[in-house]
Order: structure tokens, then sequence, then C-alpha cells
């Protein structure tokens, strides 16, 4: 596709259940974003990757948060033993230099923990 | 405090107003910056760049205020489709180009 890709879009999970959020950036986009966004706010900065390195995990909020790119495309972020803190929407971002051009954005995964 | 600041309103306004919104960010290393427009449940968009010289898009004016880490937004005659959360973003050359954001600033135009 032409755009971002997220899925799922939507994702339900019981307490303390690991789920996995994936990324399809744009074709050759050599920067990947990833981004929380909470009700009412900013997207708050989770990592950040060009090509396959993950240059700056500085954002994750905890160890329970993990994030790959291992080829330099797809990405995914997983987060091992949801709380309800982390209901929010994930957002995903790709560029085609180090952020100093437009990032597009996908449509978000919205997690919700019950 | 966070590291860019925005009013997060909300501004409600009129069609055919003139409305501002101001950022401030706080790392002075801050090399580019952005408004992104995000509209209820999508994700951000870019609406325009911003330039020290200042730069003009149709009903909107970008202005870049270095000495002072200020950005300001102006859109002239506010139309309802505009009604949308603006977010303030700025990158840092030696934070490896990540996107910052503000909270966003929420307008309404209304009748």
């Amino acid at each position: 596709g032409a755009g971002v890709s997220q899925s799922p879009r939507y994702k339900v999970a019981k307490r303390g259940q690991d789920v996995a959020l994936r990324c399809d950036p744009i074709s050759g986009h050599v920067s990947l974003f990833w981004y929380q966004q909470a009700l009412g706010q900013g997207p708050e900065f989770l990592t950040y990757f060009q090509n396959e390195a993950q240059l700056d995990k500085s954002g994750l909020p905890s160890d329970r948060f993990f994030a790959e790119r291992p080829e330099g495309s797809v990405s995914t972020l997983k987060i091992q033993r949801t709380q309800q803190e982390d209901s929010a929407v994930y957002l995903c971002a790709s560029s085609s230099l180090r952020g100093n051009t437009e990032a597009f954005f996908g449509q978000g995964t919205r997690l919700t923990v019950v | 405090r966070k590291e860019v600041e925005q009013d997060p309103g909300p501004f409600n306004v009129p069609e055919g107003a003139t409305v501002a919104f101001n950022c401030t960010y706080s790392n002075s290393a801050s090399q580019s910056f952005f408004w992104y427009r995000q509209d209820c449940r999508k994700e951000p968009k870019l609406l325009m760049s911003v330039y020290s010289s200042g730069n003009e898009d149709g009903r909107f004016t970008a202005q870049l205020n270095r000495a002072s880490q200020y950005i300001s937004l102006l859109i002239r005659d506010s139309k309802l489709s505009d009604s949308a959360t603006y977010l303030c973003v700025v990158t840092s050359g030696n934070q490896g180009g990540k996107l910052i954001f503000g909270q966003g600033t929420e307008l309404s135009v209304k009748p």
C-alpha cells in the first residue's frame, strides 16, 4: 500500500496478557518511530529505528515494552504482561530521512486492557 | 516541564475568525519545526513545516522565533473544516531526529 499500515486496528487484552502490534512503513523509508497517545494528549515518543538499528528507546515506559525491526522494514512493538495503564493508541510513523522531512503516520492500534 | 508546551484550549471561534496558536520548546538544540493536524480518532498529518523566515500556505501562516524558542500558527478566515487538534512538533539533531509533540491545541469552528 501507499501509506503506513498498522495492525490490528483494535486490540482488547486481558490484564497480564502479552500483545504484539505490527507496523508496515512506507516502502523505502529509513526511519521508523513508535508513539503512545493517551486520550487528550499529544503522542509520546517510545522508540526510533534507523533501518534495523534501534537508535533510541528512551521513551519505552518499562522493560515490559520491546520493539524490533529485524530486516529494516516491518516493525513489531511487543508489550508483555499488559497493565491497565498501557491502554492507549499506539502510533507508528515512518520518514525517508532522519526526521527532517515529513513523517507519515499509520492509523494506529487502539489497545484496551481490561 | 514538558519539552514542548501548548495551550490545550479548546478554542471556540466563529467561522471567518482569525485564530492564533502558540507553542514553546525547551531544547535550544531543536532543529526542525512543524505543525501537525489531528482530527478526532485519526492519525496526525503534517500541516506545514516552520522556517525561521516564516512561511505561509494559503490561510495558514507559521512563524518561528529561535531566540525566544517560540513557534506560532495563525489561521485566517476559519472554516468549519479547520476544527481539529493542532500539534506543535520539534526535532532535535542530537536526538536522532525523533519528533517531540506538544499536547495539542483543540480548535472548534462554529457556524
